[in-house]
């Protein structure tokens, strides 16, 4: 079973737009991942936020977490073409253990 | 340095017969897992082994499912009887056990006729 839902399920932008990107779950969490996957084969680590904090930076990713409503955010700032890809976000009950992933937002930047 | 392999990268086979999927992770990372992912979704836990132990196996969906890490590094996934519901994209993870960042193999893509 799958615990996160992504929102949009498709998005698509022109290069140089930011592109935002919803996840819900419904669990309690230890930490929330998110991963880029290209071409449905292995995916990419992008970033990792834990339940005790709110916002996180890497380069031009910002995913911020709200866990009162069970939900985070991923905005990627100027969009590139080469951003073309799947992006999933996951969660984790406790560190160490399986992640729970959703089923994904495909993301199309056009230039 | 090297990331996770997994081998092969493509399996066909047939209805009934028995595979073997291998992953090599990361090494030094203790903690490997095993997902599959079907068109469209994303990946669904099956296994994991902190060393050699499985640690949570409650992702296999029966009995033909087995997989094993008998020292505590590459780990292999086998299924019997294949079926062309097994049919998806088998991926490994690696991650230290200090941390919680799994990084991921290429997968192996099984496709049963």
């Amino acid at each position: 079973s799958q615990q996160g839902e992504e929102d949009p399920q498709a998005l698509s932008i022109q290069e140089g737009e930011n592109a935002t990107m919803n996840c819900s779950y419904k669990t309690s969490i230890n930490n929330l991942q998110w991963y880029r996957q290209n071409s449905g084969r292995g995916l990419v680590h992008l970033i990792l936020i834990r339940s005790n904090e709110r916002e996180k930076h890497s380069g031009r990713l910002r995913v911020t977490l709200d866990t009162s409503k069970k939900s985070s955010s991923l905005l990627i700032t100027a969009s590139r073409a080469a951003d073309t890809a799947s992006y999933f976000c996951a969660t984790a009950a406790q560190a160490g253990t399986a992640l729970i992933f959703g089923k994904g937002t495909t993301l199309s930047v056009s230039s | 340095g090297a990331g996770v392999s997994q081998t092969p990268s493509n399996k066909v086979t047939e209805k009934g017969k028995y595979v073997e999927l291998r992953c090599d992770p990361i090494s030094g990372h203790t903690a490997l897992y095993w997902y599959r992912q079907s068109l469209g979704q994303g990946p669904e836990f099956l296994i994991y082994f902190q060393g050699t132990g499985a640690a949570d196996d409650s992702g296999l969906p029966n009995d033909r499912f087995f997989a094993v890490r008998p020292e505590g590094s590459v780990s292999t996934l086998k299924i019997q009887r294949t079926e062309r519901g097994d049919s998806a994209v088998y991926l490994c993870a690696s991650s230290l056990s200090t941390t919680d960042t799994q990084y991921f193999g290429p997968g192996t893509r099984l496709t049963v006729l």
